[in-house]
């Protein structure tokens, strides 16, 4: 089946660092992917929508300038969290949908990335 | 808006039993799918199952089955013969009719007893 593979799956890093995450679909175009953020023991909230060719659609509240998403090619979007800080620490996950599909058909998601900024 | 509802924090079950999760959902579209996902300690999300907005059966998948009542917007998930293995995390979520956007529930923390 369709698989989405995320990279890295585990950061540490110093507090000013910017971290980049890979959200790969495998064996699917994905003209659309989604990035979400999960804190411990609550739910997914949708971040942004990532587009492929064009701007990503920020969820309100999402600061654009400390997530970059760059939705470079059908099979790749990126997430950059700019110049981090600790409460930007946080289990990031992305999923994409194959085209043509609709609602019917489920996200494939990534395993997710665990930030951790020091 | 769309907006999920999961009110079980924590659900414990013993071993073999069934045990149901209940979800509750409101929109103001037609079409719209309904989704469960698992989520075990290691993070990543697996898709149980699915129902569409229009199917009038209700969705099975193995273990799995969806009590999907239209008119009080519920979609609960049971799980029959509860497996040790099936202890995690349990999300509700839906999606436009366009698939567009998916939301997600609160979630319920499954505990399985042995």
């Amino acid at each position: 089946g369709a698989v989405v593979s995320q990279h890295p799956s585990w950061v540490i890093c110093k507090s000013g660092t910017s971290v980049k995450i890979e959200c790969r679909s495998l064996d699917f175009q994905a003209t659309t992917m989604f990035w979400y953020r999960q804190f411990p023991k609550q739910s997914l909230m949708l971040m942004a929508t990532s587009n492929e060719g064009s701007k990503a659609t920020y969820e309100q509240g999402v600061e654009k300038d400390k997530f970059l998403i760059n939705h470079a090619s059908l099979t790749l979007s990126t997430l950059t969290v700019t110049s981090a800080h600790p409460e930007d620490s946080s289990f990031y996950i992305c999923s994409a949908r194959a085209p043509g599909t609709g609602g019917r058909q489920p996200q494939h998601f990534g395993d997710g990335t665990r930030l951790s900024i020091l | 808006a769309q907006k999920i509802t999961q009110t079980q924090p924590g659900m414990f079950v013993q071993e073999k039993e069934a045990v149901t999760l209940d979800c509750t959902y409101d929109t103001s579209d037609q079409s719209y799918g309904l989704f469960w996902y698992k989520q075990p300690s290691s993070g990543e999300m697996i898709f149980l199952i699915y129902q569409g907005s229009y199917d009038e059966q209700n969705a099975t998948e193995g273990r799995y089955s969806l009590n999907f009542q239209k008119a009080r917007k519920s979609a609960n998930l049971v799980i029959s013969a509860s497996q040790l293995g099936d202890s995690a995390m349990y999300f509700c979520a839906m999606s436009d009719g366009g698939g567009f956007k998916t939301i997600f529930g609160a979630g319920t923390r499954l505990f399985v007893k042995a």
